[in-house]
């Protein structure tokens, strides 16, 4: 299966600063690569995503990379704002046993100072 | 709106109970998947759907079975409680396909005493 790996755990950041977390997974064939966001005692949420024939996606404040030859992809926060405080997981998704499956990340623990 | 709906939020139970997790999803979606939440861990998935009566093993599947006999909702059994189950459960839902966003349910938080 996939196994996808998150780095940093956790990110302290001043208010205004750019925030960024990397992951690596480790199947070729995955092709989807989703971001979520889960605030404190909440859900986890979609915030962007990306496919593998795109290299770079943006929305607003946020964007996320690509690098299909190396196998990793990145989540870029500029300006960052205390509401962006939160755990961030990356997800790689495979096919297996008739679906595609998300594989997540271990999650990483954005904290934004103000 | 689109609604993943988890049967309890918090739940505290006896080792040795069997434990039903219930969940609910409104939107026709073919996938459904049961995650497990840990500090440090992330989310690790235990089982998923991919069809009615249809059942995969995720990662982490050992004592735990799931059914599926409905297309909209997806139970997650524990056979046998034990502390080391407890955890933070979280449900999902997709359509078919191979990118399409997760839906998730707000939780439940399982305490096994």
């Amino acid at each position: 299966g996939e196994n996808v790996e998150q780095h940093p755990s956790t990110l302290s950041v001043q208010e205004g600063d750019s925030a960024v977390i990397k992951c690596t997974y480790s199947d070729s064939a995955s092709n989807y690569f989703p971001w979520y966001k889960q605030e404190l005692g909440k859900r986890p949420q979609l915030i962007i995503d990306i496919r593998s024939n795109v290299g770079e996606k943006k929305d607003q404040r946020i964007a996320v990379t690509l690098n299909k030859t190396a196998k990793h992809f990145s989540l870029h926060i500029t300006e960052t704002q205390p509401e962006d405080s939160a755990v961030y997981f990356c997800a790689a998704i495979f096919f297996s046993g008739g679906s595609y499956i998300p594989t997540f990340g271990r999650g990483t623990s954005l904290i934004v100072h103000p | 709106d689109v609604k993943v709906t988890q049967s309890s939020r918090y739940l505290v139970k006896r080792t040795g109970e069997k434990v039903f997790l219930e969940c609910v999803q409104d939107m026709d979606h073919e996938n459904m998947f049961w995650y497990r939440q840990d500090p440090g861990l992330g989310l690790r998935l235990i089982y998923f759907s991919y069809d009615v009566k249809m059942k995969e093993k995720g990662d982490i599947p050992e004592g735990y079975s799931v059914s599926r006999e409905k297309k909209e909702r997806f139970s997650l059994i524990l056979e046998s409680a034990s502390t080391n189950q407890t955890s933070m459960y979280l449900c999902a839902s997709s359509s078919a396909g191979g990118g399409e966003k997760l839906f998730f349910g707000s939780g439940t938080q399982l305490s096994v005493l």
